[in-house]
């Protein structure tokens, strides 16, 4: 069984800084990553997928890779209050096959006006 | 069209019923999923279906029967739930080959077992 850890937070940032979301996985082996999104109370809203070393920009959002040190990233540029949720790290249960995803425990981030 | 509608949004039921949860998808994906959370819970895998066919079966208990009369339908078959059962019910979908991993999911079933 793969795992995915995530800090729990609560996450507080101020309102237009940047918020920093960290994830660490246990199978050397996993290719691709993605973090989701979630409301309280709403389903997980895929916001950032990964697959090579290096940075990922996509609007305010950054997802950084570093396979060697089992690490993927999200940054959030210029918060925003709709940016409180839980961000879910997660990764394939295998390599291409329709297995699912393995989720980490997520992430609640709070932005303060 | 990324959209995977699920219904109902919410389902209140009795340990002694039977219920199902339906889930619906028009993106052309060949893999569906059921997932069930928990309050402050990071999503659990239940079910796989990749091509109609029930690939994965996370050692679910029988009082939950998954099926997939097409590529574009899933049903999630409940009967005879415990409370312990109530949870929010995901089902979401990929399409094939590297995409498989992108899960793309439904609003949700917000199950209560009473």
């Amino acid at each position: 069984q793969k795992e995915v850890e995530q800090n729990s937070g609560p996450l507080s940032v101020p309102e237009g800084a940047i918020a920093s979301l960290n994830c660490t996985y246990s199978d050397r082996v996993s290719q691709s990553f993605f973090w989701y999104r979630q409301y309280s109370g709403k389903s997980p809203e895929l916001i950032m997928s990964i697959y090579s070393n290096g940075d990922k920009e996509d609007g305010r959002f950054t997802a950084q890779l570093n396979k060697a040190s089992q690490y993927v990233s999200l940054l959030i540029r210029d918060s925003q209050p709709s940016d409180s949720a839980t961000y879910l790290c997660a990764v394939p249960d295998s390599g291409g096959g329709a297995d699912g995803l393995t989720f980490g425990k997520g992430t609640h981030l709070i932005i303060q006006p | 069209d990324t959209e995977v509608t699920q219904t109902p949004k919410h389902l209140v039921m009795g340990m002694t019923n039977k219920k199902s949860l339906k889930c619906e998808q028009h993106m052309g994906h060949r893999a569906m999923y059921w997932y069930k959370q928990k309050a402050k819970k990071p999503p659990e895998l239940m079910f796989v279906y990749s091509y109609e066919k029930l690939s994965i079966n996370e050692s679910v208990p029988s009082r939950f029967s998954p099926e997939c009369p097409n590529s574009s339908l899933l049903n999630l078959h409940l009967h005879a739930l415990q409370p312990e059962d109530s949870a929010l019910y995901l089902c979401a979908s990929s399409q094939g080959a590297r995409d498989n991993e992108k899960l793309f999911f439904g609003s949700g079933t917000q199950l209560s077992v009473l």
